[in-house]
Order: structure tokens, then sequence, then C-alpha cells
């Protein structure tokens, strides 16, 4: 019951941008686009979240469309170390509460 | 670093046991969430507890349980294994203050059941 849809996997250049998108049609008003990534099975790792504006922190930007329906986080210059799975989530309602609801990600492949 | 931290690291037990994980919560954080991961798959919710009482459950039985304290550590208990409880066992913690409610994770605890 995913409520996000990503690519499987993506290749980048190292140093080049790399654009990760991600549909989130059913999305709610109240409801933030999350990002992690996770990188050979640790913890996955707080990325960037946003509501409806363009965020942007140390590690990435995310640029989420006027319709919310979808967005894109951008790694600005990709390195090596960039290599993970990046997961787009968006919490959905559970019981009274708020669960993050992961799908299988995209597998961002950073080549040298 | 996020400062969550999760006890064991790696795990092996046999099928019919019964385990115990534990995670200590990042400081000023109320809130813990506990999931699990199988091989090649995203995350999947099992529950979540703030301020010790269960806040929210995923499509999991209820051999699986869990307790928070007063410092807001929290353990993941798991009866009766099974094969597939084989997973790694990740927990967040977070500071649930209504709308936004980002959750840091520690770096997990790998379940082999045999």
């Amino acid at each position: 019951d995913a409520k996000t849809t990503q690519p499987t996997s993506m290749d980048c250049a190292e140093g080049r941008a790399a654009n990760l998108p991600c549909n989130h049609s059913t999305i709610s008003g109240n409801e933030y686009v999350y990002w992690y990534r996770q990188i050979h099975s640790q913890g996955p790792q707080y990325i960037i979240h946003g509501l409806k504006n363009n965020e942007t922190n140390e590690m990435a930007s995310l640029i989420i469309t006027e319709d919310r329906k979808s967005s894109t986080l951008i790694l600005p210059h990709a390195t090596l170390r960039d290599t993970a799975v990046y997961y787009c989530i968006v919490r959905a309602p559970s019981s009274g509460t708020y669960k993050y609801i992961f799908g299988t990600g995209t597998r961002l492949k950073v080549l040298a | 670093e996020t400062g969550v931290t999760q006890s064991p690291t790696h795990l092996i037990k046999t099928r019919g046991q019964q385990v115990t994980l534990r995670c200590s919560s990042q400081s000023g954080h109320n809130t813990v969430s506990w999931y699990q991961q199988a091989l090649g798959q995203g995350p999947q919710f099992i529950f979540q507890y703030y301020r010790e009482e269960e806040n929210g459950r995923g499509n999991f039985p209820p051999r699986f349980s869990g307790l928070q304290f007063p410092n807001y550590s929290s353990e993941l208990n798991v009866n009766a294994l099974e094969l597939d409880d084989s997973a790694l066992y990740l927990c967040a913690s977070s500071l649930y203050a209504g709308g936004q409610e980002t959750q840091y994770f520690g770096p997990g605890t790998r379940l082999l059941v045999l």
C-alpha cells in the first residue's frame, strides 16, 4: 500500500547531478514528502523533507511540483559514496498516528 | 550518527524461540517506531510507541509486541519465531509533536532464524 512510485534503478556519473523522481499522486494536502537513503543494509539515513515549497539543505534539494503529485530529489554533485537505495515516503495515517510506508526505492549507482 | 542505538547487532535463533531487541532513542525524542526489513525489500512498519503506549500498528501478528520505558528507550519482542522472521529490524526515534515528524533510524539488528 505504498503511496509513492519510484524507478527501480538509475545510474549517474560521478560529479554530475543525480535527479531522482517520485510520484505521489494520492498525497493529501497536509502530508509531507520525506526522502531517506540506505547504504548497504545500514539504517536509513534522513535526507530532506518538504510540504509544498522547494527545500534545500547541505545534502540535497527537493523540488515538489505545484500540484504536489510528484517530486524530485537532486544530489547536485554525486560522489561514489552516494551509491545507495533512495526512498521517497509520504506518511500515511494509521490507527490514530502516522506511519512511514516504504516502497522498494530507487537503487542509485554512481559511476566513476 | 543519529544517536539511535540498537542491540544486539546480530542474533541467531532457532524456530519457536523468543527474542528481545533493544533500542535507545535520540535524546529529546519521545516516540519510537519499529520496522522489519526483509532482504531486498523496503522497511515494513511494525508498530510505534509514544509515551510508553502503542500508538499505531502495521500488519504484524500479536506475537510481535513491544515496550517503551520512561526514558523512551524501547524493546521489540517476538515470540514463537518463524523462519520468515529472519530480517533486519530497525528502530527509529522521533519527536512527535503533530504535523511534521522526522524519524531517525538506528543501525538495525540482523536476526537469523534457523
